[in-house]
């Protein structure tokens, strides 16, 4: 499976953006990057994933490097409840028939500073 | 429209005891999925269940073993408790099987003390 590499902490100031790095140098090319938070003693909370094109939604970017070795998600106006965990997850997809493995790396403890 | 529902939310077991997690998927959802998260640690995948079959597996004894219903709803169970097995246990839902069926959702999870 492959491994993803994140700091074990970020500080960012309320209102800036907050830029989460990760590195998948392992990934392969079935493999998906998901990203998820997870705040203190709550169950983790999805944000977004993408395969090999940028993605965007309501709550962050994903920027994925064009050799699919790292990406880097976005918070772009980040708020005191965005203080979490944040982990990015490679996802293999072993069939079509629901088979799947979720490894979660070491996350990031995101900090938003007032 | 309920997420993913676990019971208990707590629990309190003594070591070589049995314990058993449940599990009500989001409603739609028919894959579940367990993870043990130890304090400090990310979660750790433990199984996945479709179609009441276990597709695959992670690096857990056979201690750890489970089981999904009909209704796609999942239980966890624990034999012969450690106190290492001591963790949050997360259940997961999604719907549909096949590349990039979107997000997973996680439960608030039950955590479990062995003493």
């Amino acid at each position: 499976d492959a491994k993803t590499t994140q700091p074990p902490s970020m500080d960012c100031a309320e209102g800036r953006a907050a830029n989460l790095p990760c590195n998948h140098s392992t990934i392969s090319g079935n493999e998906y990057v998901y990203w998820y938070r997870q705040i203190h003693s709550q169950g983790p909370q999805y944000i977004i994933h993408g395969l090999k094109n940028n993605e965007t939604n309501e709550m962050a970017s994903l920027i994925i490097t064009e050799d699919r070795k790292s990406s880097t998600l976005i918070l772009p106006h980040a708020t005191l409840r965005d203080t979490a965990v944040y982990y990015c997850i490679v996802r293999r997809l072993i069939s079509n028939f629901g088979n799947e493995k979720l490894t979660f790396g070491t996350g990031t403890r995101l900090t938003i500073i007032p | 429209d309920a997420g993913v529902t676990q019971s208990p939310t707590h629990l309190i077991k003594t070591r070589g005891q049995q314990v058993t997690l449940r599990c009500s998927p989001k409603s739609g959802h028919d894959t579940v999925s367990w993870y043990q998260q130890a304090l400090g640690q990310g979660p750790q995948f433990i199984f996945q269940y479709y179609e009441e079959e276990e597709r695959q597996r992670g690096n857990f004894p056979d201690r750890f073993s489970g089981h999904q219903y009909p209704n796609y709803s999942s239980e966890l169970n624990v034999n012969a408790l450690l106190l290492g097995d001591s963790a949050l246990y997360l259940c997961a839902s999604r719907r549909g099987t096949g590349a990039d069926t979107g997000e997973l959702f996680f439960g608030e999870g039950s955590r479990l003390t062995v003493l």
